[in-house]
């Protein structure tokens, strides 16, 4: 099946540093999702890319589809404490029936020292 | 808007007990739905999926079931748990493009 490369698998920064973790694959996605989850609760949809070379903001974040259909990037600018916790990538199987299945990269873990 | 609600929210069973958690979604019709389970707080490993009242796929062979009594309720079940079954069990709802997550069960087998 296809997986999901995520980097790196975790972060240790101080407060008001700009953050970057990125997703890459052998095959091609035609959507890109991004989520964080805070310690104890369910995953968060933050960002959905659905077009190549796409690039959105949502607050501080921002994030792009490779222009490959292969990768993913997530920024983060002026880090805050509320943003520790795990930042998953995610696309939609393609293909063999699997189409309502997402793979997940394993997460970012990500920490900020105040 | 759609929500989606799971219960309980934390659970401590024995070994060898029954398990029963539930998930309900609103506002959406006809939804696909998940079953994950999360250990140490890290991957997310797809456990079950529904496509339709009474449609279950399981991912995983284990001593867990799944069942769909109703369009927008999503039951997850054992007759009698393992020390392993302790983890994060997350319900979602989706498309084929997205999902969403419910709040999560925390169950520890004891």
């Amino acid at each position: 099946g296809q997986q999901l490369n995520q980097s790196p698998q975790s972060m240790f920064i101080q407060e008001g540093e700009d953050v970057s973790m990125n997703c890459t694959s052998s095959s091609i996605f035609n959507t890109w999702l991004w989520y964080k989850q805070d310690p104890g609760e369910g995953p968060v949809l933050l960002i959905a890319l659905y077009k190549a070379g796409e690039l959105t903001s949502n607050g501080r974040l921002t994030a792009q589809f490779g222009i490959t259909r292969k990768d993913s990037f997530l920024n983060i600018s002026a880090s805050i404490p509320s943003d520790v916790g795990i930042y998953f990538c995610a696309g939609p199987d393609v293909g063999g029936g699997s189409n309502y299945k997402l793979t997940f990269g394993k997460g970012t873990l990500l920490t900020v020292n105040p | 808007s759609q929500t989606i609600h799971q219960w309980p929210a934390t659970l401590v069973q024995p070994v060898g007990s029954p398990l029963s958690l539930e998930c309900t979604v609103e506002g959406t019709s006809n939804p696909n739905l998940y079953w994950y389970r999360q250990a140490a707080g890290r991957g997310l490993q797809l456990l079950f999926y529904s496509v339709g009242i009474g449609q279950i796929s399981s991912e995983v062979p284990q001593n867990l079931s799944a069942s769909r009594p109703q369009d927008r309720q999503f039951i997850l079940s054992s007759k009698k748990l393992l020390l392993s079954d302790s983890g994060f069990y997350l319900c979602a709802w989706g498309n084929t493009d997205t999902q969403y997550f419910g709040p999560g069960t925390r169950l520890t087998v004891l």
